[in-house]
């Protein structure tokens, strides 16, 4: 199974600051990877497919990288609506596993 | 609009079955895989099971394999998840989901339901 860790756990930050998450796996997935959103009490949303591929209508802000076993997630300026938790998932082997999360709250 | 609709949580005892649905709507279903994620009270995402379109291929989670039963009726665009022999750490919010694509871009999903709750007590 392929293991994906996230980091930091949590990361404080105030709107309009630069956020980058990380996502590391156990062994190369090459560029399948996938960054999830999820708020309190909701569904998680589809970010970025592809590690580097936004869904759809996700603002020109969130933007991710990387590949083999090393991936980011990059949010530009933070609004006040992307206080979230954010997950990455990989599609590369079965079966699928999503890394356990990154918090990103305000500070 | 796409929707998804799951239904057929609830509390049942360990060893016990449920039987969860999800009714699709908004986009062609059988042309789409389909997956179940749940989510322990306060923990991450876990997936747990995906069926193809046509519903020919389906993979598990390890921890559910050999107990729970993934499948669809496409002439009612509805998946299923079949649980039995539930355990006390199977208790979590259960999302269906919808695959992004064709081919292996079927294995992200772009579209959830608001879930199902499932807890397993006695």
């Amino acid at each position: 199974e392929i293991v994906l860790t996230q980091s930091p756990a949590t990361l404080s930050l105030s709107p309009g600051e630069r956020a980058t998450l990380s996502c590391r796996a156990s062994q190369s997935v090459s560029s399948y990877l996938a960054w999830y959103q999820q708020k309190p009490g909701q569904a998680p949303r589809l970010l970025i497919y592809e590690s580097s591929n936004r869904g759809t209508g996700i603002p020109a802000r969130f933007s991710g990288s990387g590949s083999g076993t090393d991936f980011t997630l990059t949010i530009s300026s933070l609004e006040p609506e992307d206080f979230a938790v954010y997950y990455c998932q990989q599609r590369s082997n079965w079966p699928l596993t999503f890394g356990g999360g990154t918090k990103v709250e305000i500070k | 609009e796409v929707q998804l609709l799951e239904s057929g949580g609830g509390l049942v005892q360990p060893g016990g079955s449920l039987r969860l649905s999800c009714a699709a709507s908004g986009f062609t279903f059988s042309s789409y895989d389909m997956s179940w994620v749940r989510q322990a009270p306060g923990k991450g995402l876990q997936w747990v099971s995906t069926i193809s379109g046509r519903g020919g291929n389906t993979h598990y989670a390890d921890s559910v394999k050999g107990r729970f039963t993934i499948s669809r009726d496409n002439s009612m665009n509805t998946l299923f998840l079949q649980m039995n022999s539930l355990r006390d750490e199977d208790t979590a919010e259960f999302y269906c989901a919808k695959g992004h694509g064709p081919g292996g871009f079927g294995y992200y999903m772009d579209v959830w339901g608001r879930g199902t709750t499932v807890t397993v007590s006695s």
